[in-house]
């Protein structure tokens, strides 16, 4: 069964920060990439940016380049997003999500969502 | 400027059908884009993914009663035979010039 596995929800304060995973299986990781995208309360899907699951190779959305960064291991098929100096307007539930493309950066659909990591920065 | 345009609600009896626009930007009439289902409460699954020629590929498992189309440059999720469980918000995505983007969504409401 191919599924992605989310770390569990953190609550954080301001200046924190906090590591999300998303561990990967019933497929071969490496052959493709996954992307990160963002849900805050009530609001629609924000996409921050991609990782290739082969290599490492990242492409950030330019409202999410700076306090975000992703990376991957690939012998635990797992992948990662720090964000750091969270701030409130952070607070907001992190998708992992497979980009059907393959490992190189050409964007396609997302076939396969983790089920979501609630984080919520608040003193 | 790529964007995705959707209706914020629809509503259609339990048993009827429904079909939900999304409507892509200017210059991008002939991009692919994706459905994907968010029930309350829960993560995203993928429905399927649409060309402009309508063509479309659906996710493991998503029953037959799901299916899509295209005309210009609208794309169409068509769902026959509405079920409670299909009460639920839908998201188009599409992708190009180095970014993926979201439509704003659109609350299905079975009465």
């Amino acid at each position: 069964q191919v599924q992605l596995v989310q770390s569990r929800a953190e609550v954080k304060k301001p200046g924190a920060s906090v590591k999300v995973s998303c561990k990967a299986s019933g497929y071969r990781f490496t052959n493709y990439g996954i992307s990160w995208v963002r849900q805050a309360p009530g609001q629609g899907f924000e996409w921050m940016g991609w990782i290739s699951g082969k290599n490492g190779n990242t492409n950030y959305a330019e409202n999410f380049q700076g306090r975000f960064t992703m990376t991957t291991d690939t012998f635990t098929s797992t992948a990662y997003l720090d964000l750091r100096s969270l701030r409130s307007d952070d607070t907001a539930v992190y998708y992992c999500a497979r980009d059907l493309s393959g490992y190189d950066w050409a964007p396609d659909a997302f076939d396969i969502w983790g089920q979501g990591t609630m984080v919520t920065v608040s003193s | 400027q790529l964007v995705l345009t959707q209706s914020p609600s629809a509503s259609a009896s339990l048993g009827a059908s429904v079909k939900l626009t999304c409507t892509l930007s200017s210059g991008h009439s002939s991009n692919d884009i994706a459905w994907h289902q968010q029930q309350p409460e829960k993560g995203p699954r993928f429905l399927m993914k649409i060309n402009s020629d309508g063509i479309f590929r659906k996710g493991d498992g998503i029953p037959d009663r799901f299916s899509g189309s295209s005309s210009g440059a609208e794309r169409y999720l068509t769902i026959s035979g509405l079920q409670s469980e299909d009460e639920a918000d839908y998201y188009c995505q599409t992708w190009g010039s180095g970014i993926h983007v979201f439509g704003g969504g659109t609350q299905l409401t079975v009465l």
